[in-house]
């Protein structure tokens, strides 16, 4: 059973790099899969951030495409997000999640980030 | 970018039927049969119930059900029971080339 884990850094100054990795077992990086990032702020609905396809072709959200990157590492079966220029908006809970057809089929658990000085 | 539109809340009663609407557009709901709906209990990951407007992935029971009508794509929860109490969001491809979520909705069982 596949199982995918977020971590990184809990605290992020304003301004600065947001960098998240997802952690994925029990699933291969070449069957033709697509891994997507998804935020929630407090009390908030949920964000697409964007996904990576496991040749590495990327999607962004258009509102976070100039400042997002998400790039993979098949050797360590993990994936990771980037996000430059942070602001309070950004705080958020952050998803990862294995692609099922076009929706987002498994999910880690999440992981919070405070953007704060 | 917009996000698809539902509403805020529905509520029914334990055992009754209940469908949850997301109204979207010919550039999205209305183009792909790329449309999932998701379960979130607080606190916890979303869960995926339906993909591709209809399909259950393993594990979840039939009681849900996806449909779609021109733009706008429907949830129905069947025989409602006291875990189903929780926010449900809908989520569909668009030519822009990226998903949008809709704004939430919030079922509570009477």
């Amino acid at each position: 059973q596949v199982q995918l884990q977020e971590s990184g850094p809990g605290l992020v100054k304003p301004s600065g790099t947001l960098s998240l990795t997802c952690a994925v077992s029990g699933a291969s990086f070449s069957s033709n899969t697509f891994w997507s990032w998804v935020r929630q702020a407090p009390e908030r609905g949920l964000e697409w951030v964007g996904e990576i396809s496991d040749s590495g072709s990327t999607k962004y959200n258009p509102s976070l495409r100039s400042r997002v990157t998400i790039s993979l590492d098949k050797s360590k079966s993990q994936f990771f997000l980037n996000i430059r220029s942070v602001t309070a908006a950004d705080t958020a809970m952050y998803y990862c999640a294995r692609h099922l057809s076009c929706a987002q089929g498994d999910w880690g658990p999440g992981t919070f980030v405070t953007v704060s000085s | 970018q917009s996000a698809l539109t539902q509403p805020a809340s529905v509520s029914g009663s334990l055992g009754q039927s209940i469908t949850i609407s997301c109204i979207g557009t010919s550039s999205d709901i209305g183009s792909y049969h790329c449309v999932s709906w998701y379960q979130q209990h607080p606190g916890k990951a979303p869960k995926l119930l339906i993909y591709d407007f209809v399909h259950r992935p393993s594990g979840i029971p039939d009681r849900f059900s996806g449909s779609r009508s021109g733009n706008t794509a429907f949830l129905t929860i069947s025989g409602l029971q006291p875990d189903d109490e929780a926010d449900y969001y809908c989520n569909s491809f668009k030519t822009t080339n990226s998903y949008v979520f809709g704004t939430g909705t919030k079922v509570i069982v009477l």
